[in-house]
């Protein structure tokens, strides 16, 4: 059974660097053709899909977030992390990493809350 | 982008009812990539259908979806109190987007 468990500071300053990590037990990263995805979702509103990081090493965004957002991965640590620069107060939500096969979200992580606040 | 609504927004039924669930696409979405979430509150989502049709593992036989091109429903033949909750769709033929939900709530 897959498990991933998001990590990171839960307050970030506007304008700075937000950064999460997942790690990831029970499969690989770096194998089984999948989609290592972030997907995050305000207090209240629809869940956004932020990018992700096929097992290959490539990536792919969300448009909307592309110029901000790098997500990358530690085959090492079996871990992929996110990082979206530049935050403001539209950046605050829960964080969820998944798994996905294509563009669909197998098994995900509980979530962690990023507010973004001075 | 293919932008997702949901309807109704709030659904009220007792169990033992049928849930009728429907999500439109505002283009046609390719392959029928379509896919269906539960979730309850403070959980992360929970996969149910892909491919418009097609259950995700461990899912009850009472979830079923349908559909294809820009008109989608997720059935839930027969309430049972467990499935009292916000239910997403997403379309992932063309980038990854997701609809606003549909609340099932107990009349």
């Amino acid at each position: 059974q897959v498990q991933l468990q998001e990590s990171g500071p839960g307050l970030v300053k506007p304008s700075e660097t937000l950064s999460l990590t997942c790690t990831v037990s029970g499969g690989s990263v770096s194998s089984g053709a999948y989609y290592w995805s972030w997907i995050r979702q305000p207090p209240g509103k629809r869940l956004e899909w932020i990018g992700y990081i096929y097992y290959s090493g490539s990536t792919k965004y969300n448009p909307s977030l592309r110029s901000r957002v790098t997500i990358s991965a530690d085959t090492s640590k079996n871990q992929f992390s996110l990082k979206v620069t530049s935050v403001t107060a539209a950046d605050t939500a829960v964080y969820y990493c998944t798994r996905g096969t294509y563009g669909f979200s197998d098994f995900w992580g509980q979530g962690t809350l990023v507010t973004v606040s001075s | 982008e293919i932008v997702l609504t949901q309807s109704p927004g709030t659904l009220s039924l007792s169990p033992g009812e049928r849930a009728t669930l429907s999500c439109r696409a505002s283009q046609s979405v390719n392959n029928n990539y379509l896919a269906w979430y539960q979730q309850k509150p403070g959980q992360a989502p929970r996969l149910l259908i892909y491919g418009a049709s097609s259950r995700a593992t461990g899912i009850p036989d009472r979830f079923s979806g349908s559909g294809s091109g820009t008109d989608f429903t997720l059935t839930i033949s027969r309430l049972v109190p467990e499935d009292f909750a916000v239910y997403y769709c997403q379309q992932y033929g063309s980038s990854f987007t997701f609809g606003p939900g549909t609340k099932v709530d107990i009349k």
